[in-house]
C-alpha cells in the first residue's frame, strides 16, 4: 500500500502555465509538507500544514499556493510557471508532537520550457 | 536558524566495508532531532535513522549507526558491510522538536558509490 502517493510523477509544461501537484498519505498523520529539490540536488522545504492550516511558509514566491482539503491530502498550485520553477517536488508527511520521522512521497518531476 | 552541512560530497567504498559519512549542524535550539535519509537513483527519499537531542544512546537500525556526539555538533552516519544496493545520496536533516511543524533542514547530500 502506498503511503504518501503524489501526482503526476512527471510534469513537462510551458512557461506561464499553471499546474497543480497532488499529494495524499494514508498514514493518519496530521501533518504534510512540501520540499523542493534543486538540480544541485538541494532539498528546501517550502510549507508545511497542520490539521490543515499552514503553519510554514519558507519565503516562496506567491505564485504558489498550497491547499489542505482535509489532513490526509496537500496539493500545490503553481501560477505563471518559470524556468526556475523546474525541480523535483516532494510531498511528506508526519505526526506532529513528538519529533516523528518525515514520511516522503515519490516526488513530482516538473520541467519548464 | 539551523544548519546542516556535509562535507563530503561523494565517495566511492568497496562493497563489504563500512563507510561513514560526515555530518555536522548548526542550531540555537534545546531539543532537536537529526536524521538520514538515503536517495537512490529512482528518486524517492528513504528514512534510514533518527537520533533526538537527548538521546543518551547511539541510534542503530541494522547496518545503520548514528555516530552523536553533541559536544562537536556531528552526527556522522555509519554504514556497516557496504552492499551495491547502497549506492545512492544521502543526506543528513535536523529539525526542531516542537509541536507542530517539525520542518527539516537539510545537507547538501553525499554521493556514496559501492564498488564490486
Amino acid at each position: 500500500d502506498t503511503a504518501v502517493s503524489q501526482t503526476p510523477k512527471y510534469l513537462v509544461t510551458q512557461m506561464g502555465n499553471d499546474k497543480s501537484i497532488k499529494c495524499e498519505q494514508n498514514l493518519g498523520h496530521d501533518t504534510m509538507y512540501w520540499y523542493k529539490q534543486d538540480s544541485k540536488k538541494f532539498l528546501k522545504i517550502m510549507f508545511s500544514y497542520n490539521n490543515k492550516e499552514l503553519i510554514i511558509n519558507e519565503t516562496v514566491p506567491n505564485r504558489f499556493s498550497p491547499k489542505s482539503p482535509d489532513k490526509a491530502h496537500l496539493n500545490l498550485h503553481i501560477n505563471s510557471l518559470e524556468l526556475g520553477d523546474s525541480a523535483v517536488y516532494f510531498c511528506a508527511s508526519s505526526l506532529a508532537g513528538n519529533y516523528n520521522e518525515q514520511f516522503f512521497g515519490p516526488g513530482t518531476r516538473l520541467t519548464v520550457l | 536558524a539551523q544548519k546542516i552541512t556535509q562535507t563530503q560530497p561523494g565517495m566511492f567504498v568497496q562493497e563489504k566495508e563500512a563507510v561513514t559519512l560526515d555530518c555536522t549542524y548548526d542550531t540555537s535550539d534545546p531539543s532537536y532531532g537529526l536524521f538520514w535519509y538515503k536517495q537512490p537513483s529512482s528518486g524517492e527519499m528513504i528514512f534510514l535513522i533518527y537520533q533526538g537531542s537527548y538521546d543518551q544512546q547511539n541510534a542503530t537500525e541494522g547496518r545503520y549507526s548514528l555516530n552523536f556526539q553533541k559536544a562537536r555538533k556531528s552526527a556522522n552516519l555509519v554504514i556497516s558491510a557496504s552492499q551495491l544496493g547502497d549506492s545512492a545520496m544521502y543526506f543528513c536533516a535536523m529539525g526542531p522538536i516542537k509541536a507542530a511543524g517539525n520542518k527539516l533542514t537539510f545537507g547538501g547530500g553525499t554521493r556514496v558509490l559501492v564498488k564490486p
